[in-house]
Formats: structure tokens, sequence, C-alpha cells
């Protein structure tokens, strides 16, 4: 099983700022199965990026993401009011099981 | 895309329960679909996987042996029955759909039930 450790735990920045989310596989990820979401309390949780850095429809181009092998990076150039969630990052590029990191929580300063 | 999940409520550790979900907006028999939980304050898990037809299950270990997945494509409904379940079982379950016919990222979530299991 792929072991998926995100970081930091908790990221407290402003809107404005920019945002550095972490993400790294205990084994390779293969061809770059690498998926983010985002997730705010009492709603469903939102496909953000997929392939490691291509975004998912309608994600506006303040998020990127970038990496493979066992380290990748969610970026949010500046960010907005509504950016303000729990992230997490998965890999679906092997047989299940198909795991979740631990998430990160951005939250306002 | 609406996935509309029911089923969720209170039952003692030891009992079963089936959550359903109700799937509109695509055809459903073209992809896949999981069930993904969070327990109350923690993060997300994967539970299950079901290929498009059915013919191929998976699950977690946790899971396995107690929860069997199912889908009727002719009704457009995913299914998870949950037995012998436990207080850890406890958590928001999601419905989700895949972006394939077996398994890749999941492009759409329910609003998720919720299972209390507790005595």
């Amino acid at each position: 099983e792929i072991v998926l450790t995100q970081s930091p735990g908790t990221l407290s920045l402003s809107p404005g700022e920019r945002a550095t989310l972490s993400c790294r596989a205990s084994q390779t990820v293969s061809s770059r199965y690498l998926a983010w979401y985002q997730h705010k309390p009492g709603q469903a949780p939102r496909l953000l990026m997929y392939g490691a850095s291509t975004r998912a429809t309608g994600i506006p181009d303040r998020f990127s993401g970038s990496g493979s092998g066992t380290d990748f990076t969610l970026t949010i150039s500046r960010l907005e009011p509504e950016d303000f969630a729990v992230y997490y990052c998965q890999q679906y590029g092997s047989t299940p099981p198909y795991t979740f990191g631990q998430g990160t929580n951005l939250e306002i300063k | 895309v609406h996935l509309v999940e029911s089923g969720g409520v209170v039952v003692q550790p030891g009992g079963s329960l089936r959550l359903s979900c109700a799937a509109s907006g695509f055809t459903f028999d073209d992809f896949a679909m999981h069930w993904v939980r969070q327990p109350p304050g923690k993060g997300l898990e994967w539970v299950s996987l079901i290929s498009w037809d059915g013919g191929r299950t998976y699950y977690t270990d946790s899971a396995k042996g107690r929860f069997t997945i199912s889908r009727d494509n002719s009704k457009n409904s995913l299914y998870l029955q949950m037995n012998n379940l436990r207080p850890e079982d406890t958590a928001f379950y999601y419905c989700v759909k895949d972006k394939a016919l077996l398994g890749s990222y999941f492009d759409s979530w329910g609003q998720g039930t919720l299972v209390t299991v507790s005595s």
C-alpha cells in the first residue's frame, strides 16, 4: 500500500499570499497518477488536479500542480477567500487501495 | 452529475446497514464507482471500488469480509452493504464517480450520508 504524507498539517496564510502544499509518497506513484481534492465543511469534496498537473474542469489557473515519482506539490498562486479549506492528495496509479494523504488544513491567518 | 446517498442511520455495534446512491446526469454504466468515508474530525479514507459492469470489486482491508459493494445499472444505483459494524465505522460515507471504467481519479462526489455505530 502506498502511504501519502502531506505537509504541513496546517498552513496559516492571508488572502493574496502564495500557498505551497506538499505530498510525499512512500513509493513511486506510477505515471503521475496523483490527484488533489479540496474539501470545505458541509460540502462534497471537489477534484482540483489529476495526473499531478492537469487542472480539472472549472478550476481557476491560480491552482497548479507539479511533481513526479514520490514528491508532489500543489501551489495556489494568490489566495482568494474561497480557497481556505482542507486539501487532500490521492494516488490512483496502482491496484487499490487508492490512498489519501491525511490532509492539509489551509486556514486564514 | 448528481449523486445522492441515503441510508445513513444510528446502528448498534454488530448490526447491519445498506447505503444507497442514486446517480443521474451521466451514463452510469460507463464508469466505475467508489465509496469513500470520513470519520468525524478525520481525513478521507477510500473504502471500496466497483467496475463499470460490477464484475470487479475491491475493498480496503478493514472492510474485507464485512462490506459488499454492488450496483444496479438498470436503476442507476450504487450500494454498500455493511455487516458486523464497529464503532470505528462511524463516518460520513460518500458515493463517488470514477473517471474511467475501472479505476482512475474521482471526478464527482455526493454530499454524503452519516453512519453512526453506537450502543
